[in-house]
């Protein structure tokens, strides 16, 4: 959705870089979500958020942290990057309860 | 934690012929949710159940949700070069987060 926008779209970075990956929404919802997907895998979830002061981890949260700067924004960062964190970056919300998860465009991240 | 199975993780068709993802789980769920996602592009909700037993439809597919509510199926019917693409089941789960299935990638031959 156009109205979930993720930064940057593709990122070549270096093992031991911090990177971050930011997320803005206009749809005025109070849930954001970290995914990550990988070939085979379907998506894993990193971190969720039901609002600002509310940042939970998911399944897979080591070597990731988040911040949660707005209703609107919600940064992925790894603090030291490694290979095995190559992979696609969604970011997706939802208005709350089990109602459907809107994506972004996903960010690629490598990491060599 | 919970477990979804979700099969077959590939299916080619060729155009025109039928196909069914599967989607199981090791709990009973309050709903499932499917999305498809296009080759290159993001995951796009298709689709809520709720309901034991609910079959619900959008054209040419059909979603249903087992009546013990631990599985649920997607069926397309007469496949489209247009459905190409994976396709994946969602799981409420007990932490207030969904639960995604591995998906099933479909490639259709013209």
């Amino acid at each position: 959705d156009a109205d979930v926008t993720q930064t940057p779209r593709n990122r070549i970075t270096k093992t031991g870089k911090r990177i971050m990956l930011e997320c803005s929404q206009t749809k005025g919802h109070d849930r954001m979500y970290w995914y990550r997907q990988d070939p085979g895998l379907g998506l894993q979830l990193i971190y969720y958020s039901f609002d600002v002061k509310d940042i939970n981890k998911g399944e897979i949260s080591d070597g990731y942290s988040v911040s949660r700067q707005a209703q609107a924004k919600f940064s992925l960062s790894l603090e030291s990057a490694i290979p095995n964190q190559t992979a696609l970056y969604f970011c997706a919300t939802s208005t709350g309860g089990w109602q459907p998860q809107h994506f972004g465009d996903g960010t690629r991240l490598s990491i060599l | 934690g919970q477990q979804v199975m979700q099969i077959p993780q590939y299916q080619h068709v060729q155009e025109g012929e039928d196909f069914t993802t599967y989607c199981n789980s090791s709990t009973t769920l309050s709903n499932i949710q499917w999305y498809k996602q296009r080759p290159g592009g993001h995951p796009v909700f298709l689709i809520q159940l709720v309901k034991s037993g609910e079959v619900k439809k959008q054209k040419r597919l059909t979603f249903q949700f087992g009546e013990a509510k631990k599985n649920s199926s997607l069926h397309i019917t007469a496949t489209q070069t247009t459905d190409v693409g994976t396709y994946f089941c969602a799981l409420s789960g007990s932490a207030r987060q969904l639960t995604f299935g591995s998906g099933t990638q479909l490639t259709v031959l013209p």
